[in-house]
């Protein structure tokens, strides 16, 4: 089993809708919660970081952590066409080691 | 501010022969690390350093990798000899050193590398 799974889609939705991408986790020991986009060609880019159980929001996009259940998730609302990326989700371990997830390849269609 | 630098872009080389990708990363980050994203999948870590020293390499193959960080600032990470299942995009990432700040990475725009 994989310490983090994430379902790498591909995930193809209309402009507006809303997106929920999702991750779990087996490892109790993971600290801190990130979600990262990646353009093509490019290097991922920190969008998300949380640490506790609950709500995070910033603009459009809403990262949720469920630490009893070893589940988070990343909501995009009225989602764009430049939000079309691969979204890879992150924890970090204790001395800072980051666990990426596969990534969720997301396309936004106009 | 200016952000992570790699280079090359891109390499195309045979099996066993070599290749050495360079990074240079934010100002004032004392973490670097080197991951490798292979098509599909997420970043692997491979090895991280604090300052000059290595943190953590337990990922790293360390009978064909090698990798160092003279004067705590630039990084090279060499394949001596090269596989076909090397074949990934060779990631270099920096954070600053302290507190919660540490997990937050900054990443380079990768080196591809093919292998052939």
């Amino acid at each position: 089993q994989k310490e983090v799974e994430q379902d790498p889609g591909p995930l193809s939705v209309p402009e507006g809708a809303i997106v929920s991408l999702n991750c779990t986790y087996s490892n109790s020991a993971f600290q801190y919660f990130m979600w990262y986009r990646q353009y093509s060609r490019k290097g991922p880019e920190l969008l998300m970081y949380t640490y506790s159980s609950g709500n995070k929001e910033d603009g459009r996009f809403t990262a949720q952590v469920d630490k009893s259940s070893k589940y988070i998730s990343l909501f995009i609302r009225d989602s764009q066409p430049s939000d079309s990326a691969t979204y890879l989700c992150a924890m970090s371990l204790p001395g800072g080691k980051l666990i990426f997830g596969q990534g969720t390849e997301l396309s936004v269609k106009p | 501010e200016a952000g992570v630098a790699q280079s090359p872009r891109y390499k195309i080389i045979e099996k066993r022969q070599s290749v050495a990708f360079w990074c240079n990363p934010i100002s004032g980050h004392a973490t670097l690390y080197w991951y490798q994203q292979i098509l599909g999948q997420g970043p692997k870590l491979l090895i991280q350093f604090q300052n000059n020293g290595v943190v953590d390499d337990s990922q790293l193959p360390k009978d064909r990798f090698s990798a160092e960080r003279l004067k705590g600032v630039d990084s090279t990470l060499k394949i001596q000899p090269a596989k076909l299942e090397d074949s990934a995009v060779y990631l270099c990432a920096s954070s600053l050193i302290t507190g919660t700040e540490r997990e937050k990475l900054f990443f380079g725009s990768g080196t591809q590398l093919s292998v052939l």
